[in-house]
């Protein structure tokens, strides 16, 4: 099964706020409240940021927003700060046969 | 929240099997879910497959089924993946993540283990 759809790049200047897609089917975030989203800095591992769509895991900032409509979920960071340029991958429960978690590609956060 | 450490960085030859493993403390490893992650070079992240260990039934992706194993030690709140027939598209960073069962997000992360298939 394919990889949830997520653009490859967005950049944004400090203080603006940007808006990352994830685009999915019925079968998985259509049909079910559990996208979540991770930030991932070089060479670390990834960190929760957003679960259940909308809310935002222990100690993450007010900056970060989650959202659905339809098949495509989005992450909105607002107030930029260099420390946000990192990648990120949104995830959702799928119920394809032929497994259970799908993830995105991920997106490139640069700023400017 | 659980903290999770694997061990270290291995180099395989084709054709044979790895054993990463990710301990667990500071959480009840039983009741929760652990999954296992894959992130080739420069690549997203994939779903290999995981286990809650009170139950021990583990379930995988398809991609992985017959080649992956994942166990679950309740004992010493350890998690192994055993990978065989090692391929060079196997080399990769490997993650155990935990998160509650039935959620399918993970908010704990082990620290990632490098994985290297070379002849």
């Amino acid at each position: 099964q394919s990889a949830l759809t997520q653009p490859a790049s967005v950049s944004g200047s400090p203080d603006q706020s940007i808006t990352i897609s994830c685009t999915g089917a019925s079968s998985d975030i259509g049909d079910y409240e559990s996208v979540s989203w991770y930030q991932q800095h070089p060479g670390k591992a990834p960190k929760l940021l957003i679960f259940g769509v909308t809310f935002r895991a222990s100690g993450v900032s007010d900056r970060f927003s989650g959202s659905k409509s339809g098949n495509t979920a989005s992450l909105t960071i607002s107030g930029l700060q260099a420390d946000d340029e990192a990648d990120y991958f949104c995830s959702s429960y799928t119920n394809s046969n032929d497994l259970e978690v799908l993830f995105g590609g991920g997106t490139k956060l640069t700023v400017l | 929240q659980v903290q999770l450490v694997q061990s270290g960085a291995e180099v395989k030859r084709p054709g044979s099997s790895v054993r990463v493993s990710c301990k667990a403390s500071g959480g009840t490893f039983g009741s929760s879910s652990l999954s296992w992650v894959q992130q080739a070079p420069g690549q997203g992240l994939e779903w290999m497959g995981g286990i809650i260990p009170m139950f021990g039934s583990p379930s995988y992706a398809q991609s992985v089924q017959g080649r992956v194993t994942i166990t679950a030690d309740e004992s010493t709140g350890t998690s192994y993946m055993d990978i065989h027939s090692l391929r060079s598209d196997d080399t990769a960073v490997y993650y155990c993540a935990s998160g509650v069962p039935g959620t399918y997000y993970f908010a704990s992360w082990g620290q990632g283990t490098l994985v290297t298939v070379s002849s």
